[in-house]
């Protein structure tokens, strides 16, 4: 149980286009989804935390117009990186709160941005 | 962007012996902890979780320690590997505030 998918797992697209990335709890419900970014051989930086039905809360430093978050169900949370640059370019990876407070992570999407 | 000259600490270990990976918190009021496992190119997997109100706790292979009095949690990993090469991160939580990673710690599991 406590599966979470990621949908692509891989992205390349050129600057300035969008990107949305598609994160599912597979078997539980999920009323608080969690976006964060990678850099290589780095912790986990946490973008935002999505809640069901209501606005995302931005972590500070985090563009809220660039990373549009939508957490349409209790399933499903969409991050769009809108108008993409290479330097946005890097692993993101979402996570889901499921039974108590334990967050399990999806496997991840590495952007590629040209 | 990435930190140049940025590098994990690492723990290396021959198979089959035991691992201790160690983490140190800063919030005296987190509650909640937990150990993650991450392969190259995933998506952190979860491995144990622990309560302030226990000091340790046991799973298949690995066991959690925590003392609150130095703030400092650990994870043993018991005849390890080659599959349990990976980085290992720790995470604490204080009550409804977000979780909070530690730096990581690369496991090389040699055969």
């Amino acid at each position: 149980g406590a599966v979470v998918s990621q949908h692509p797992s891989w992205v390349i697209c050129k600057s300035g286009t969008s990107v949305k990335i598609e994160c599912r709890s597979l078997d539980f419900q999920a009323t608080t989804m969690f976006w964060y970014r990678q850099f290589p051989k780095q912790s986990l930086m946490l973008m935002a935390t999505s809640n069901e039905g209501s606005k995302a809360t931005y972590e500070q430093g985090v563009e809220k117009d660039k990373f549009l978050i939508n957490h349409a169900s209790l399933t499903l949370s969409t991050l769009t990186v809108t108008s993409a640059h290479p330097e946005d370019s890097s692993f993101y990876i979402c996570s889901a709160e499921g039974r108590g407070e334990t967050q399990y992570f999806g496997p991840g999407t590495r952007l590629l941005v040209l | 962007g990435e930190s140049v000259g940025l590098h994990l600490p690492t723990l290396s270990v021959q198979e089959g012996d035991n691992s201790i990976i160690n983490c140190a918190y800063s919030n005296s009021a987190s509650d909640y902890f937990i150990w993650y496992k991450q392969e190259s190119g995933k998506g952190p997997q979860f491995i144990i979780d622990i309560r302030s109100n226990m000091d340790k706790r046991q799973g298949q292979r690995v066991t959690v320690l925590l003392n609150k009095t130095v703030k400092h949690l650990s994870l043993q990993i018991a005849a390890t590997q080659p599959g349990d090469s990976a980085v290992y991160f720790c995470a604490e939580k204080s009550g409804f505030q977000k979780l909070v990673f530690g730096t990581g710690t690369r496991l090389l599991v040699s055969p």
